[in-house]
């Protein structure tokens, strides 16, 4: 039973227009949400997070919103750029957990 | 090195073999964190070390699978009798303390069972 789902396996978006990401949540523990980038042959990097209490938070290009009755959230990128390109993995986690539970991944191409 | 460091980058082993996969975290970081990657799947967490505390071993997916975090330092995560489905990369990564943001990850060790 997966806790976070991406259900969008793959998304393709022209250069300078925005990127939507989103991500689904069952579990109503989770209380602090990632986002994480992934190249090809290098291990997940941290992109953004947002704790429950806000629902929304940005930093450059990145923004995050939650949406926590809907149990979704979503990461959006404007303006999207080709070194966008990548896996993008959502996590979440609750306040006495250690592990980080993770999406499957959305791969996003971002076309010049 | 500055990084999560993971040996083998790659490994191809025959069925009901045994394999050792290695994490060299970054210096000074006392959490250990070991994730696998199956094709078209999320990370799925196997076990976490924190300083000298017993380890959450809550995600090992079977009793063929254990690890070890020798001096607070290298893990190794050994797979007993691999099978084919045990095929994925394994993740290592490392922090300061449980913090999502500050969770560094190794490239990863891609294991093939044949």
């Amino acid at each position: 039973d997966q806790q976070v789902k991406q259900n969008s396996p793959s998304l393709s978006v022209q250069e300078g227009r925005i990127s939507i990401l989103n991500c689904d949540y069952t579990n109503s523990m989770f209380d602090y949400f990632l986002w994480y980038k992934k190249y090809p042959a290098e291990g997940p990097t941290f992109l953004i997070s947002i704790s429950s209490i806000k629902d929304k938070n940005e930093d450059g290009r990145f923004t995050v919103f939650l949406n926590k009755s809907a149990k979704h959230l979503s990461l959006h990128i404007v303006p999207s750029q080709p070194g966008d390109s990548a896996v993008y993995f959502c996590a979440a986690t609750s306040g006495s957990a250690r592990q980080l539970t993770f999406g499957s991944g959305t791969q996003l191409t971002v076309l010049p | 090195g500055a990084g999560v460091s993971q040996s083998p980058s790659n490994k191809v082993t025959e069925k009901g073999k045994d394999v050792e996969l290695r994490c060299d975290p970054i210096s000074g970081h006392t959490a250990l964190y070991w994730y696998r990657q199956s094709l078209g799947q999320g990370l799925e967490f196997l076990i976490y070390f924190q300083g000298n505390s017993a380890p959450d071993k809550s995600g090992l997916p079977s009793d063929r699978f254990s690890a070890e975090r020798t001096g607070g330092s290298v893990s190794t995560l050994t797979i007993q009798r691999t099978q084919q489905e045990d095929s994925a990369v394994y993740l290592c990564a490392s922090s300061l303390l449980f913090s999502g943001n500050t969770i560094y990850f190794g490239e990863g060790s891609w294991l093939t069972v044949v």
